[in-house]
Parts: structure tokens; C-alpha cells; sequence
């Protein structure tokens, strides 16, 4: 069945410096590839996305690439913020019994950025 | 908007007795998940709703858990006698959809889950 592993954290950072959390998929199929973020007491919330090979996704400064020939969406940031403190999960989505597009999560990585 | 809404927010409740989880999706989307997410651990599937009917069910991890959607709209996630190992966060989705083209995923959001307590 698919699968996502991504990055164990927790992982802690000093503002300003570069965030990279890594993250590779096994899929039957051709799935998307998401980055979900939880904020601390808030719901999950779509960060990016991307739908096909060499695809970037890309929002609030964070960037992603679907990397079919790696099976990877690493996560990156060139600087982070104190507010991007969150827990970051790796999804994908795939086809599933006919219009289910069920999402799969790696395990989340808990990120802390201080200043 | 109203996005999607889920009560109560925290349940506890003790092993053996029954709960309802209700999820309120974002009107007009068609399709709705429920979700379960363990301490550590990321959302795993529970079961689809195309409309009124569950299209699939296939993550439900035993015959004590049920889901109903009956006018299309509201769904409650129903869990009989309940045992501490389904202490977790329930987490319900809607999206617009639930079946599009060929790599054509809908978004879905999430609700802010409900937390159930097994003492």
C-alpha cells in the first residue's frame, strides 16, 4: 500500500537559517504530493501541493519538488521565522476505490524556530 | 466562509460507553473523510462519503465504529463500546469533490478535530 516517511524531528532551528525536512512516498500509481501544517492548537491546513513530476509547489516561502525519479517532496525554506513553528506533514494522494482520494501522512515533524 | 466544524472538541468518556462525533463540512462539498490521528502519528484514513452513501470504509479499524451521512451534509462518526486504545484526535474533511480527473485532487480541509479521552 502507499506510504510516506519523512523526517523524524523534533527539529529546532534559530531564525533565519535554512529548513530543510525531507520526505519520500512509495505509491502505486501516480499520486500528489502535499505539505500540511498544524500550528500550535489550530487545525491541519494545506501549505502546497504538487500533482506531477518536476511540479514545484510553492507558498508563504516554502517550496517543494515532485521528484518521481527519488520518490521525494523534501520540504524547504531558505529562512525561517519564528511563526513557522509547527508540525509539518508529508502527504500524498492517490486513486483509491474509485473516487477516493483518500490522503496518506508521514508522521509529522515537529519543527521550533527561536529567536 | 464557515469552514468545517466538528463537536465537541474534547470528549471523555469511559471504556465501554458509546460516543457520537459530529462533523458540520464546508457547505456545498459533496465529498467528507474522517480521519484518526494517534499521539506521534499523522492522520490515518478512516472512511469516505460521496454524498450520502460511504464509499469507502475500508480504514474503519473494527466493527465498532460506524458513520452516517444521512442527508448528504452532517456526519456523525459513532464508536461503540469504546476501548482506551481509540483515545486519539478525530479529524473530519470536505472537499468540493471527491472525483475529478486523472491527478485531479480536490483540497480538502480539515476541521479542528475532536479530541475523545478513554478513562
Amino acid at each position: 500500500g502507499d506510504s510516506v516517511t519523512q523526517m523524524e524531528g523534533p527539529v529546532t532551528l534559530s531564525e533565519e537559517a535554512f529548513l530543510t525536512i525531507n520526505c519520500t512516498y512509495t505509491a502505486t500509481g501516480y499520486p500528489s504530493l502535499f505539505w500540511y501544517v498544524q500550528y500550535p492548537g489550530e487545525g491541519l491546513q494545506l501549505l502546497l501541493k504538487a500533482t506531477k513530476a518536476d511540479d514545484k509547489g510553492s507558498n508563504k516561502g516554502f517550496e517543494a519538488t515532485y521528484r518521481k525519479e527519488t520518490t521525494s517532496f523534501h520540504l524547504e525554506k531558505g529562512s525561517v521565522q519564528v511563526s513557522d513553528s509547527a508540525v509539518y506533514f508529508c502527504a500524498l494522494s492517490s486513486l483509491s476505490g474509485g473516487s477516493n482520494y483518500k490522503l496518506t501522512f508521514g508522521k509529522g515533524t515537529l519543527l521550533t524556530v527561536n529567536p | 466562509g464557515a469552514g468545517v466544524s466538528q463537536t465537541p472538541s474534547n470528549k471523555v468518556t469511559e471504556k465501554g460507553k458509546y460516543v457520537e462525533l459530529r462533523c458540520d463540512p464546508i457547505s456545498g462539498h459533496t465529498a467528507l473523510y474522517w480521519y484518526r490521528q494517534s499521539l506521534g502519528q499523522g492522520p490515518e484514513f478512516l472512511i469516505y462519503f460521496q454524498g450520502t452513501g460511504a464509499a469507502d470504509d475500508s480504514g474503519l479499524p473494527n466493527d465498532r465504529f460506524f458513520a452516517v451521512r444521512p442527508e448528504g451534509s452532517v456526519s456523525t462518526l459513532k464508536i461503540q463500546r469504546t476501548e482506551r486504545g481509540d483515545s486519539a484526535v478525530y479529524l473530519c474533511a470536505s472537499s468540493l469533490r471527491g472525483q475529478g480527473g486523472w491527478r485531479d485532487p480536490y483540497e480538502q480541509y480539515f476541521g479542528p478535530g475532536t479530541r475523545l479521552t478513554v478513562t
